[in-house]
């Protein structure tokens, strides 16, 4: 089955700094990959995805890369802010209304 | 995005007994699953919800500690039956549509057995 690994398990960022999560996948029928946020108390909350057919997407201080040759996509946070402070999820699926495998997970801590 | 519900949002239980957990969205999904999240952990799928018929379990779950009903294309229930300690956890149900990547999540239910 899917294997998905993220790095690093904890980010430490000062405020305006710019902040990167990277995940690898080991299935090369993987096609979807989403980024969950999750804020303590709460339920995971999706923040951005890409598909295998698109190299990079962006969604205002937010953005992700995939490289499907070398089977990794990364999360890319701009400009953080006190409120990006929270734990950060990749995840991978083949087929759309597929099961998600998920990585480890990233808390991320942006100090004022 | 469909809006998710959860009941109840956390219990706390004692060992031996059973606790059934209530996901209610509010439009009609195709996919509902449920998953669950180990105290700083990260989230593992538990099965998938079929309307109608039985639920698709992953490895490492069985049908008797984990029973899951749907009854409707809104509407999901699972129990964790039977539980220890070590089944305190925050369970979430998520839902997606057939021909549609994205799964969105509920708030969870945060279980403490004693």
């Amino acid at each position: 089955g899917e294997n998905v690994e993220q790095h690093p398990s904890t980010l430490s960022v000062q405020e305006g700094d710019s902040a990167v999560i990277k995940c690898t996948y080991s299935d090369s029928a993987s096609n979807y990959f989403p980024w969950y946020k999750q804020e303590l108390g709460k339920g995971p909350q999706l923040i951005i995805d890409i598909r295998s057919n698109v190299g990079e997407k962006k969604d205002q201080r937010i953005a992700v890369t995939l490289n499907k040759t070398a089977k990794h996509f990364s999360l890319h946070i701009t400009e953080t802010q006190p409120e990006d402070s929270a734990v950060y999820f990749c995840a991978a699926s083949q087929a759309a209304g597929n099961k998600l495998t998920f990585g480890g997970g990233t808390r991320v801590l942006v100090k004022p | 995005s469909a809006v998710i519900s959860q009941k109840p949002s956390r219990d706390i239980c004692q060992r031996g007994t059973s606790l059934t957990i209530q996901c209610q969205v509010d439009s009609q999904v195709t996919m509902m699953f449920w998953y669950r999240q180990q105290p700083g952990q990260s989230l593992t799928l538990i099965a998938t919800a079929n309307q109608g018929s039985e639920a698709t379990y992953e490895s490492g779950f069985v049908i008797d500690k984990f029973p899951i009903s749907r009854p409707n294309l809104t509407f999901s229930t699972l129990t964790v039956s039977n539980m220890s300690p070590e089944d305190s956890s925050i369970y979430l149900c998520s839902v997606g549509s057939t021909g549609s990547d994205t799964q969105y999540f509920g708030p969870g239910t945060r279980l403490t057995v004693l």
